[in-house]
């Protein structure tokens, strides 16, 4: 099966940039999608297909995707800003399509 | 306003089943592609299971296959998880989530989530 890896934590201070990663074989050649969840809440997609944002979602959250890792990049960072990042992609190596989500990452602001 | 609302989650004895709902709302139900996501608590997000538009085609995950069925009823705007056998390490918040109709579309909206607990 296929595995997403994102490191555990991120630290940043407010108004710098926070980079956080997820690592996956050839993960350049599939769809990335990033969902910020907030303690008590249900997940929020915030960029899809790798670089695409939802309407609502601030200019500030970009991502990337070449190789072998993808990348969610949050500018000007805010105490708001705050919480768990999972990243995700559609794995269609077996017999059927399964949803595949990387451990997810927290994001600190100091 | 899209909105999700699940229901039916709680307490069960292991080896027992529960069934949860998923009332759509503000969404064309019957274009979608609908899932249930779980997360255990304090650990991340796992996809349990998808039902396509059409009712065409279904998906599990190993973890669940053969002891939980998804279906959906368009008429009712409503996502049913069946969860039979139940085990200890089922016990999660369960959301449910729309797709697009694309085999790599995103989870574009959720519910809230219910929670089960599956405990002696």
């Amino acid at each position: 099966s296929y595995v997403l890896t994102q490191p555990p934590s991120v630290s940043v201070a407010p108004g710098q940039t926070a980079r956080i990663t997820c690592g996956g074989n050839n993960i350049g050649s599939k769809s990335v999608h990033w969902y910020q969840q907030k303690p008590g809440q249900a997940p929020v997609l915030v960029v899809y297909d790798d670089t695409d944002r939802p309407s609502g979602i601030p200019e500030r959250f970009s991502g990337s995707n070449s190789g072998n890792t993808a990348t969610l990049t949050i500018s000007r960072v805010e105490a708001g800003d705050e919480a768990d990042y999972y990243c995700q992609v559609w794995d269609s190596s077996s017999d059927h399509p399964s949803g595949v989500f990387g451990g997810g990452t927290k994001l600190t602001v100091l | 306003e899209v909105q999700l609302v699940e229901s039916g989650g709680g307490l069960v004895k292991p080896g027992g089943s529960l069934r949860l709902s998923c009332a759509a709302s503000g969404v064309t139900f019957s274009s979608y592609t609908m899932n249930w996501v779980r997360q255990a608590p304090g650990k991340g997000l796992e996809w349990v299971s998808l039902i396509s538009s059409r009712n065409t085609y279904i998906y599990y995950a190993d973890s669940v296959k053969g002891r939980f069925t998804i279906s959906r009823d368009n008429a009712k705007n409503s996502l049913y998880l069946q969860m039979n056998s139940l085990r200890d390490e089922d016990t999660a918040v369960y959301y449910c989530a729309s797709k697009g109709s694309g085999s790599q579309s995103p989870f574009e909206f959720w519910g809230q989530g219910t929670l089960v607990i599956v405990s002696s």
